[in-house]
């Protein structure tokens, strides 16, 4: 079965410096992969995904995530951090499901705080 | 103009109680998810519709039974309520060709 997992369940970090959210992921063919951002109290937000293609791929609000096959990793990362940013990130990957249909299984998530 | 929306937003009940959730989508979107995430913000997949078909249905006790009525909507509802039912339910939708989710703002449940 396919998993993700964020090693880090709370990421601090100065205004201005660069930030990178960790996500690994284990899957048996190609990675379909995710992140998503969920501000208090909303629902997530698709922030951009990984099918195919560059390796490194951009997002909404600046952020942009690498896919390293050999590392089996998808780090969100962004070269300078907001307060706005503070919220709770969520790593995901596609996976097939019993029924030949895909499901997507999230990561714990972590919260990053970014410090004025 | 809101994408996908769910009523109620909160929710309180006691025990024993059967209730529903709604969710509705005016994207246009073929497939539509529910999500429970509990207190630690863990976020699990309970059911998929594709469109107007259960194609997905996780370990989830019988006690939650989806509708769609059509692939604009997919409600939710549960008999019997729990204690541990306690949770935030989120509603999501997408075009089944590009994977994409769209959620809801999220429908926070209380059993008392």
């Amino acid at each position: 079965a396919q998993s993700v997992a964020q090693p880090e369940d709370q990421v601090n970090v100065a205004e201005g410096n660069p930030l990178t959210v960790k996500c690994t992921y284990s899957v048996s063919g190609n990675p379909y992969l995710f992140w998503y951002v969920q501000y208090p109290n909303r629902g997530l937000q698709f922030l951009l995904k990984y099918i195919t293609g560059d390796n490194l791929v951009k997002g909404s609000y600046g952020f942009e995530a690498e896919f390293n096959k050999s590392q089996t990793s998808f780090h969100l990362k962004k070269p300078s951090a907001l307060v706005s940013d503070s919220a709770l990130y969520f790593c995901a990957v596609r996976d097939m499901g019993s029924s030949g249909t895909y499901k997507y299984i999230f990561g714990t998530g972590t919260r990053l705080k970014v410090l004025a | 103009d809101t994408a996908v929306s769910q009523t109620p937003k909160y929710l309180v009940t006691q025990m024993g109680n059967d209730k529903s959730i709604k969710c509705e989508q005016n994207l246009g979107h073929d497939t539509m998810y529910w999500y429970k995430q509990d207190s630690k913000k863990f976020l699990k997949i309970m059911f998929s519709y594709n469109n107007k078909e259960l194609i997905i249905n996780e370990t989830v006790p019988n006690r939650f039974s989806p509708k769609s009525p059509d692939k604009a909507h997919l409600n939710l509802h549960i008999n019997s309520l729990e204690l541990g039912d306690s949770a935030v339910y989120f509603c999501a939708s997408s075009l089944s060709r590009t994977d994409t989710q769209y959620f809801g703002p999220g429908t926070r449940l209380t059993v008392l």
